[in-house]
């Protein structure tokens, strides 16, 4: 089945830095790759989301890539502030019509320092 | 619009204990999902739905029924609590299927003693 593996667990950064999540999934059919947001008490939030068309997609100080081959999409902050502090999801799904199913990764608690 | 709203916020049960935890949006959203939520395991998908009358197994199944009688509400019933099921339960909705934004409910936090 569709499985999808995260990196790093816990990233810190400097407020401006940049930081990079890196995740992979398993099944080659995955065509849809969303990221979240999940602030402290609250449920996940959609921030960015990209298609297996697509090798990059940009929002302002967020960026996802994808590389198909390798099976491994990134998510990109830049110029980072402290409200991006928080635990950030990726996922893949295999979607066809009203079906599939949206698995996760482990998560990424990340914690800008001002 | 609400949204997805969970209820109860918070419950704490004993073992071989029943509960429902309940979930409902309104916005006409067909496919809705249920995961629980536990730390260094990310999101788990438990159920889904594509709609009404319509259910299937995610990742995680065992120990849960749901069912999905109208539109609106997807209810997950835990059957005989376990220790192992303390978690984090999150409700989330889409208009058409998984390809697409998910809507996340509050969550409920569920304690098995």
């Amino acid at each position: 089945g569709e499985n999808v593996e995260q990196h790093p667990s816990t990233l810190s950064v400097q407020e401006g830095d940049s930081a990079v999540i890196k995740c992979t999934y398993s099944d080659s059919a995955s065509n849809y790759f969303p990221w979240y947001k999940q602030e402290l008490g609250k449920g996940p939030q959609l921030i960015i989301d990209i298609r297996s068309n697509v090798g990059e997609k940009k929002d302002q100080r967020i960026a996802v890539t994808l590389n198909k081959t390798a099976k491994h999409f990134s998510l990109h902050i830049t110029e980072t502030q402290p409200e991006d502090s928080a635990v950030y999801f990726c996922a893949a799904s295999i979607s066809s019509g009203n079906t599939g199913k949206l698995i996760f990764g482990q998560g990424t608690t990340l914690q800008v320092k001002p | 619009n609400a949204g997805v709203t969970q209820t109860p916020k918070f419950q704490v049960l004993k073992t071989g204990q029943s509960m429902t935890l309940q979930c409902a949006q309104d916005m006409n959203h067909e496919y809705m999902s249920w995961y629980r939520q536990d730390p260094g395991m990310g999101l788990r998908l438990i159920h889904y739905s594509v709609g009404a009358g319509i259910t299937d197994q995610g990742e995680v199944p065992n120990g849960y029924n749901v069912s999905r009688s109208t539109t609106e509400d997807f209810p997950l019933r835990l059957l005989s609590a376990a220790p192992s099921q303390t978690s984090v339960y999150f409700c989330a909705s889409s208009y058409q299927g998984a390809g697409e934004t998910q809507y996340f409910g509050p969550g409920t936090r569920l304690l098995v003693l």
